[in-house]
């Protein structure tokens, strides 16, 4: 049973640039979140997908967007990329009726902002 | 704003002893807690939880303990194995289940077992 899975697990991108995150979620969940870590910190809340809408969303600004596709994988897009962004970005899925606040991270995809 | 506090960075334990990981919170509208733990290199993984209903859960070597008058809760680790040694994430939500609960975390606490 495939846990949930992000890729790339590292990137490098300059300032300005965009860059597209992929998660596919554990097998049977259906809600996607994801999360930023920045070094030191604990992961913060950017936004949460479930039936392919956004339904919760973090303060982070619109250079945050997301997408939920039919199976249930997601993908992060940040555009015009800062050197602040650089960061590991978490995925976590739940199944949604039984949700207890109890997510499914995936490893990370580490973005360094040169 | 930090609303779900560690104000303890790092905690070294011997093994076999008790580790004691500390975790304060502000938003009184918080009614679900849990620990995560992470290692290098790996997503976090999810250890316990405890409604606000409780005032402690127990789940082998680890119990949660929840003071809401405090607003603190702590995770108990007995006995404490050098396999524990990790980063430690408190978090809240504000609701227990449902599709839209968010978690808020901690900054982390490093606890090291020494053999």
């Amino acid at each position: 049973d495939a846990g949930v899975t992000q890729s790339p697990t590292h990137l490098i991108k300059t300032r300005g640039q965009q860059v597209t995150l992929r998660c596919s979620p554990k097998s049977g969940h259906d809600t996607v979140s994801w999360y930023q870590q920045a070094l030191g910190q604990g992961p913060q809340f950017i936004f949460q997908y479930y039936e392919e809408e956004e339904r919760q969303r973090g303060n982070f600004p619109d250079r945050f967007s997301g997408h939920q596709f039919p199976n249930y994988s997601s993908e992060l897009n940040v555009n015009a990329l800062l050197l602040g962004d650089s960061a590991l970005y978490l995925c976590a899925s739940s199944k949604n009726v039984l949700n207890t606040g109890e997510l499914f991270f995936g490893e990370g995809s580490r973005l360094t902002v040169l | 704003d930090q609303q779900v506090k560690q104000n303890s960075p790092s905690l070294s334990v011997q093994e076999g002893r008790i580790s004691i990981l500390n975790c304060d919170y502000t938003n009184s509208m918080f009614d679900y807690f849990l620990w995560y733990k992470k290692y290098p290199a790996e997503g976090p993984t999810f250890l316990i939880s405890i409604s606000s209903i409780k005032d402690k859960n127990e789940d082998g070597r680890f119990t949660v303990f929840l003071n809401k008058s405090a607003k603190h809760l702590s995770l108990h680790i007995v006995p404490s194995q050098p396999g524990d040694s990790a980063v430690y994430f408190c978090a809240a939500s504000p609701n227990y289940g449902g599709a839209t609960n968010k978690l808020i975390f901690g900054t982390g606490t490093l606890l090291a077992v020494q053999p």
